[in-house]
């Protein structure tokens, strides 16, 4: 049974370009997770959301940042016209329906905008 | 706001050593308290959790006790490997949004045969 899935593992942007970043949760899962980790911080949650909904995006920026999970399909992050301090590692996690708390995450994507 | 604070590293170690990583934690009512251990190149994996007071959870050998009277979770082993070699994080959930998890920084530990 695959765990959850990242990809690219590493990426690197200049500055003002497109960051996508995805993620195939578990199988059977249906909500899915994106945390950020900055250097030298703990992970900060970003986003919660379902298929074809955004359950929760406090943690989010307001902008350049957004996020979404399909119908069929990875969920996607997105960040528009990076700029340095999106340098970070982001990680996406899963969780069957109705065990919220027990989340599995995948290995992450590490941002790195020149 | 909710907030976790656990011990800086990197911690090192010899095989056999006996292991403290200290968290302690801030959090609006009676949250649930998770450590999370990730390995060289792979994602963070649920290592043990506790959902209320004086309740211990334990996994590997791995064990740490949900103290509310001093608002710590403290992860204890008696005798490490040099395959426990990972950072360790810290983490909780709570109120409504219990899908919201709060970390700690993270503890690098290092053991050596």
């Amino acid at each position: 049974n695959a765990g959850v899935m990242q990809n690219p593992r590493h990426l690197v942007r200049r500055r003002g370009q497109e960051a996508r970043l995805r993620c195939s949760p578990m199988k059977g899962h249906s909500h899915v997770y994106w945390y950020r980790q900055l250097p030298e911080e703990g992970l900060k949650f970003m986003v919660y959301l379902q298929k074809e909904n955004i359950i929760d995006e406090s943690g989010m920026p307001k902008e350049r940042f957004s996020a979404e999970f399909p119908k069929e399909g990875p969920s996607i992050l997105r960040i528009q016209q990076v700029v340095r301090g999106d340098s970070a590692a982001y990680f996406c996690a899963s969780s069957p329906e109705r065990r919220q708390e027990t989340q599995y995450f995948g290995p992450g994507t590490r941002l790195l905008v020149l | 706001g909710d907030s976790v604070t656990q011990m800086e590293g990197p911690v090192t170690l010899s095989e056999e050593a006996f292991l403290t990583i200290n968290c302690t934690y801030t959090a609006t009512g009676y949250p649930s308290l998770f450590w999370y251990v990730q390995y060289p190149g792979e994602g963070l994996q649920l290592l043990l959790k506790a959902t209320k007071a004086d309740d211990k959870g334990s996994n590997k050998g791995f064990e740490a006790t949900y103290r509310k009277e001093t608002t710590s979770f403290h992860l204890e082993k008696g005798s490490v490997q040099v395959s426990d070699s990972a950072v360790y994080f810290c983490a909780l959930s709570s109120g409504g949004s219990n899908y919201k998890l709060t970390f700690g920084k993270g503890t690098l530990l290092t053991v050596n045969p």
